[in-house]
Formats: structure tokens, sequence, C-alpha cells
């Protein structure tokens, strides 16, 4: 696709259940980023991927949380026994390391009920 | 820790003036450094990017850059209340350029 593709774009999940959130990146973009977005607050960053290093996991709240990304493309983050402070938007963003322009795919709106 | 820096606003401006965002950074090395625009519920879009120090303009923005003091501003000529959003601001590193972001400002355009 033209774009980064993330689903599902909604998600509402009883708390304790495991949740994967998904993201397609550009095609040929090396670097991915995973942020989360709570209501009228900033990019939380949480996980950074770039090419075949290994990923940057500084801002994964606890160890609930994990990534990775299979073959340098797909991402797939997982929250496992959610909490409703896990609620918020999930965002994905890829692009070309060289340019550094990151685009942002339409994000994963996740609620813990 | 890298930072960068952004008042939240809400920055208030009518329409037709010139709306003046800034953004201050820690990394003395940061190489890249950009503008994003998100409306509410939506997500982030790049509106500009800067590489070197002086002024980078587009249409009704243009982005200014001091490496020196640290400082990166975006100038929105015109404002129109189509502009009404918040504005992140974010800062790359060399090499793999790893991206950090300010947490915004507000914007608000009064008609």
């Amino acid at each position: 696709g033209a774009g980064v593709s993330q689903s599902p774009s909604n998600k509402v999940t009883e708390k304790g259940k495991d949740v994967e959130l998904r993201c397609d990146p550009i095609s040929g973009h090396t670097a991915l980023y995973w942020y989360r977005q709570s209501l009228g607050q900033g990019l939380e960053f949480l996980i950074y991927f770039q090419g075949n290093s290994a990923p940057d996991k500084s801002g994964l709240p606890s160890d609930r949380f994990s990534a990775e990304r299979t073959g340098g493309s797909v991402s797939t983050l997982t929250i496992q026994r959610t909490q409703q402070e896990d609620s918020a938007v999930y965002l994905c963003a890829s692009y070309l390391v060289l340019q550094g322009e990151a685009f942002f795919g339409q994000g994963t709106r996740l609620t813990v009920v | 820790q890298k930072e960068v820096e952004q008042n939240s606003g809400p920055l208030s401006v009518p329409e037709g003036a010139i709306a003046s965002l800034n953004c201050t950074y820690s990394d003395r090395g940061s190489q890249s450094f950009f503008w994003y625009r998100q409306y509410s519920g939506k997500s982030p879009e790049l509106i500009m990017s800067i590489y070197s120090n002086g002024d980078k303009e587009d249409g009704r923005f243009t982005a200014q850059l001091n490496k020196a003091s640290q400082y990166v501003s975006l100038l929105i000529r015109d404002s129109q209340p189509s502009d009404s959003a918040t504005y992140l601001c974010a800062v790359g590193e060399g090499g793999y350029q790893k991206v950090t972001f300010g947490t915004g400002t507000k914007l608000q355009v009064i008609p």
C-alpha cells in the first residue's frame, strides 16, 4: 500500500486480556516506531526498530508490553494482561533512515474495560 | 536523556496574523528537524523539514533553525482557522536518525 497501515483501527478488550496490534509500514522503509498517545497528551515513545539492529525498547512502560518486527517489515505490538491505564491510541510510524521523515499510520484506539 | 521542549499553549492568534511556534532541543549533535501537524483525532502529518541553519520556506510556512542556540521555529503566515491544530516539533540524531518528539503546541486561529 501507499501508506502505513495499522489494524485494527479500534479495539475494545476486557481487563486482563492480551491484545495484539499490527503495523504494516511503507515498503522499503527501514525504521519503525511505536508510540502511545493518551487523550490530549503528546506522543509517548514505546519502541524503535532500525534495520537489523537490536530494537530500542527503552520506552516500553512495563514487561507486559513487547513488540517484534518480522523480516524487517510488519510489526506487532503485544500487550499482555491489559489494564485500564493501557487505554490510548497506539501509533506506528515508518521512515527511510536517511530522510528521517516519519509517516504515521491512522492508529489503533485501544479501550480496556 | 535527549529532550525536545515546546510550550503546550494554547497559542491563540487572529485569522490573518502570523503564528510563531517555538522549540528547543538538548542534543547539540542533532542533525535533522521536523514540524508535524496533528488535527484532533488524527495522526501527525509532516509539514516541514529543515537540516541546515537559516530559513526554509514552503508556501505560508517558514521553518527557522539556529543550531548554535539549539532552537527551531515554525512561522505560519496569514493564519487560517484550518491551521488550528497541535504542532509537534521533532529532532533527529545523526546516523540512524532516531527521532525525538516534543509534546506539541496547540494553535487556535480565531476567525
